[in-house]
């Protein structure tokens, strides 16, 4: 197996409701990350996690909850987002957080805020 | 700080040309260079990296990237384009020794191949 599965694959969400995004790899890596992308833009980091640990939280809004229950799976809870917080969420793994090592990205949750 | 150039909102090349896509970079240390493609509606690729050794890269799909450190460049490359290579690339450096690992992104250029 060598993907990273993201769930949904669509999510609307009004802005009181909380929803939470959900990804998988089977390939043993030990680093994930959550990305958010704008349309026709990078992918800015949002949060680290190596061997099941938050490594880095590039100073996220509190109304994102990044969870990591195993090694295989990275959950992101949302709860009271903003319409500026639609944009396509990746997930993305790495065998190690080590400069040397490439990611492998997930499809994306496109997120609407309503 | 590191920081990345792609030169070029969009680069428009006849199929079966060959194509070029433009990066720069800028680190303190050593480069670790990546190339990124996005199609439409799907997450990132990997295509290929630069880590260490000979300056010509191959990666997937027949994709190929140069090094050149004294002009600090990555330029990727293929010898004939598809209309199937028609997305958003992105270049990407992370820098060793630098005190974190976190990969800074080019803004992206989009590649259109005509048929």
């Amino acid at each position: 197996d060598t993907e990273v599965t993201q769930t949904p694959k669509h999510l609307v969400m009004g802005m009181t409701n909380k929803k939470s995004l959900k990804c998988e790899q089977h390939m043993g890596h030990r680093a994930m990350y959550w990305y958010k992308q704008k349309a026709k833009k990078p992918p800015e980091l949002m949060f680290v996690y190596s061997y099941e640990k938050l490594s880095i939280n590039e100073s996220v809004p509190s109304r994102f909850s990044p969870e990591c229950p195993n090694s295989s799976l990275l959950n992101l809870h949302l709860h009271a987002l903003q319409p500026e917080d639609s944009a396509l969420y990746l997930c993305a793994s790495s065998p190690l957080d080590r400069a040397d090592y490439g990611y492998t990205f997930g499809s994306g949750t496109r997120l609407t805020v309503v | 700080a590191q920081s990345v150039a792609q030169p070029e909102d969009q680069v428009n090349v006849a199929e079966g040309n060959p194509l070029t896509v433009k990066c720069t970079y800028s680190v303190s240390g050593n480069p670790y260079l990546f190339w990124y493609v996005q199609y439409p509606n799907r997450g990132l690729q990997f295509l290929l990296k630069y880590i260490t050794g000979d300056n010509l890269v191959k990666g997937s799909y027949g994709f190929e990237a140069e090094f050149n450190k004294s002009q600090t460049s990555f330029h990727l490359k293929k010898p004939s384009a598809l209309v199937s290579d028609s997305a958003l690339y992105f270049c990407a450096v992370r820098a060793f020794g630098g005190g974190s690992y976190i990969p800074t992104f080019g803004r992206g250029t989009s590649l259109i191949v005509h048929p």
